[in-house]
């Protein structure tokens, strides 16, 4: 039973344009979510999160949207770039619990010139 | 010097033969993890320690163990590996608040 879902395990976005990746959870008590970048034979890198209490973080070219009552997030980059071609991981935990990250099965996004 | 280092990065091995994958870290945080990532499907969580004296099962613990020599290191064994464990083998850390983990450059194991 998958509580994070990728549903796109590829995206190919030109160079200069905005990459949206999207996430879905099923558990409602989710409450801190997170994404990670991931080059080939590197570990998983933090990217960005955001709280439950937020439904919009931004860093520089990435902003992450969060809509509860959907159960979605979604990862933006703008304006992507020949270096974003990675993938992505989603995750999320619960703070109740005992701080294990969920982590969906990835994205890869290719970053077209 | 890297943060989180992992030992072996690659291995081969026989059915059959005990393994260890090692991991050490210099961030100081007293949280570690062992995750396993399989082609298309993510990074699943093995085991996982939020001190020295504790030790945690995670979504599939089978077929591993884990020690907490010290709180830098924590090392994954597979007591006698088989042919579905390869994978490769992430060790991570994170601090006791909510933040993020912080992983390792990964361990590619082959079990023949």
């Amino acid at each position: 039973d998958q509580q994070v879902k990728q549903n796109s395990p590829s995206l190919s976005v030109q160079e200069g344009r905005i990459s949206i990746l999207n996430c879905d959870y099923t558990n409602s008590m989710f409450d801190y979510f997170l994404w990670y970048k991931k080059y080939p034979a590197e570990g998983p890198t933090f990217l960005i999160s955001i709280s439950s209490i937020k439904d919009k973080n931004e860093d520089g070219r990435f902003t992450v949207f969060l809509n509860k009552s959907a159960k979605h997030l979604s990862l933006h980059i703008v304006p992507s770039q020949p270096g974003d071609s990675a993938v992505y991981f989603c995750a999320a935990s619960e703070m109740n619990r005992d701080d294990k990250i969920i982590f969906g099965k990835g994205t890869r996004l290719h970053i077209l010139p | 010097d890297a943060d989180v280092t992992q030992t072996p990065r690659n291995r081969i091995t026989k059915t059959g033969k005990r393994i260890m994958l090692e991991c050490s870290q210099t961030k100081g945080h007293d949280r570690m993890y062992w995750y396993r990532q399989d082609p298309g499907l993510g990074l699943q969580l093995i085991y996982y320690s939020f001190d020295v004296k504790d030790i945690n099962k995670g979504e599939i613990s089978d077929g591993y163990s884990v020690s907490r020599q010290a709180q830098a290191k924590f090392s994954l064994s597979l007591e006698s590996a088989i042919p579905n464990q390869t994978a490769l083998y992430f060790c991570a850390t994170s601090e006791p608040i909510r933040d993020e983990q912080f992983f390792g450059p990964g361990t590619r194991l082959t079990v023949l």
